[in-house]
């Protein structure tokens, strides 16, 4: 079964302290795998997918298929961070519809 | 260019009552998805249609109805409210092959009393 897990609710750092929003996943094919961010008050926006490798605001993710992970981190963590945070996994099926398997998401705090 | 719209944005109903949520695109996007956000559970899907004409249950689709009225729109209709489709309700759409991931709607706000 396909399956996203982020085992933390919540995770509060001070200010200028490393994150990392851990994220695993469980998928018997190839995986594609995405970080979404939903800011107090806004819409879900894609902040991060692996197969761009990019760094989105100071974020980055690795696929780690030997542990099935992608967690997300960023060195030096800042208030505007302060968000909840969503781990998805594409779910392509014989129709080749883009669904997206979402994990249970995790609050970041970030205290001054 | 409004991209994802959604209305209303809240609603309570009353246990038995019916509703549509309407969701409207205008990035001329294939696909469209109802998901429900709960705290503890993340997102779940409950359709989705793969372009217009088609439609598909989801992970959770009890209680829900869709219709993809055109390639703009996709509303999600609730027959007889209950207390458990308490939730947030986004809408989402992608070009399609998720190579921009998708793109969400501000979110309905749907309380059952």
């Amino acid at each position: 079964a396909q399956r996203v897990t982020q085992p933390e609710k919540l995770l509060s750092v001070f200010k200028g302290a490393p994150v990392e929003l851990k994220c695993n996943y469980s998928y018997s094919g190839s995986p594609e795998l995405f970080w979404y961010v939903q800011y107090s008050r806004q819409r879900l926006q894609l902040l991060l997918r692996h197969i761009s490798r990019e760094s989105i605001k100071g974020f980055t993710a690795d696929l780690n298929k030997g542990e099935t992970s992608f967690h997300l981190k960023k060195p030096f963590a800042q208030e505007e961070d302060s968000a909840m945070y969503y781990c998805a996994l594409s779910g392509r099926g014989s129709s080749n519809t883009g669904k997206l398997i979402f994990g249970q998401g995790t609050t970041l705090q970030v205290k001054p | 260019n409004a991209g994802v719209t959604q209305t209303p944005k809240f609603q309570v109903l009353k246990t038995g009552q019916s509703m549509t949520l309407q969701c409207a695109q205008d990035m001329n996007h294939n696909s469209m998805y109802w998901y429900r956000q709960d705290p503890g559970m993340g997102l779940r899907l409950i359709y989705y249609s793969a372009s217009e004409g088609t439609t598909d249950k989801g992970e959770v689709p009890n209680g829900y109805n869709v219709s993809r009225l055109n390639k703009r729109e996709f509303s999600l209709r609730l027959e007889s409210a209950a207390p458990s489709q308490t939730s947030v309700y986004f809408c989402a759409t992608e070009v399609g092959g998720l190579r921009d991931g998708y793109t969400f709607g501000s979110g309905t706000r749907l309380t059952v009393v």
